[in-house]
């Protein structure tokens, strides 16, 4: 079945850019999510991708999408405390219904 | 947050008692899901619905059942619960909104389920 997988942690110093890596088995997804979970908290979408596209901006997010080698990722610019978190990337590979990552857990240094 | 509410949001309960966890959206959205979160398994989807009556299986849908008499409503019972059944139980919403938003699924604050 389809499989998404991500790194389990990443380590960044406040200011400095983090990058979150995901990859995906499933060819025919749609859509590519980023989501955001904070401690305690539901998930909260933090962008999305179509599939023709290889990158999408906003703000401090950037997304980027290697569809020939199934790779998504997230780019967060001057990573600043309040990004600790943990970031699902999820795809649409069937149809309604999302496949998730085990999730990146992102910790923020000063 | 989309207007999705979730009950109890935390419970304690014994082996071998049914529960019911209820989701609630204001939203008026076709689909609902409900998923389970395990550490190592990120989000796992155990039913979803496409419609008042609709429902279907996800990829972990053993011990679980579902059930949606109103679009606002989905509930998750777990008919006998087990240890295994210890995790933190999401609902999420998502309507078919065309080309520009996919499928973007709309997520409740969780229930934690613990069963002793």
């Amino acid at each position: 079945g389809e499989d998404v997988e991500q790194s389990l942690f990443l380590s960044v110093r406040e200011g400095d850019s983090s990058v979150i890596n995901c990859t995906y088995t499933d060819s025919s997804s749609t859509y590519l999510y980023w989501y955001k979970q904070e401690p305690g908290a539901g998930l909260q979408l933090l962008t999305y991708i179509f599939s023709n596209m290889d990158m999408k901006q906003d703000q401090r997010l950037t997304v980027l999408l290697n569809k020939k080698d199934k790779h998504l990722s997230l780019r967060i610019a001057d990573t600043q405390t309040g990004d600790s978190a943990i970031y699902f990337c999820a795809d649409t590979g069937g149809g309604n219904k999302l496949t998730f990552g085990t999730g990146t857990q992102l910790k923020v240094e000063l | 947050d989309a207007g999705i509410t979730q009950s109890p949001r935390h419970k304690v309960t014994e082996t071998g008692t049914p529960v019911t966890l209820r989701c609630h959206q204001t939203e008026n959205h076709r689909y609902m899901y409900w998923y389970r979160q395990d550490p190592g398994h990120g989000l796992r989807l155990i039913h979803y619905s496409y419609g008042v009556k609709d429902t279907d299986k996800g990829e972990v849908s053993d011990g679980y059942s579902v059930s949606r008499s109103k679009t606002e409503d989905f509930l998750l019972t777990l008919e006998s619960a087990t240890s295994s059944q210890t995790s933190v139980y999401f609902c999420a919403i998502s309507d078919d909104q065309g080309a520009q938003e996919g499928e973007t699924q709309y997520f409740g604050p969780g229930t934690r389920l613990l069963v002793l």
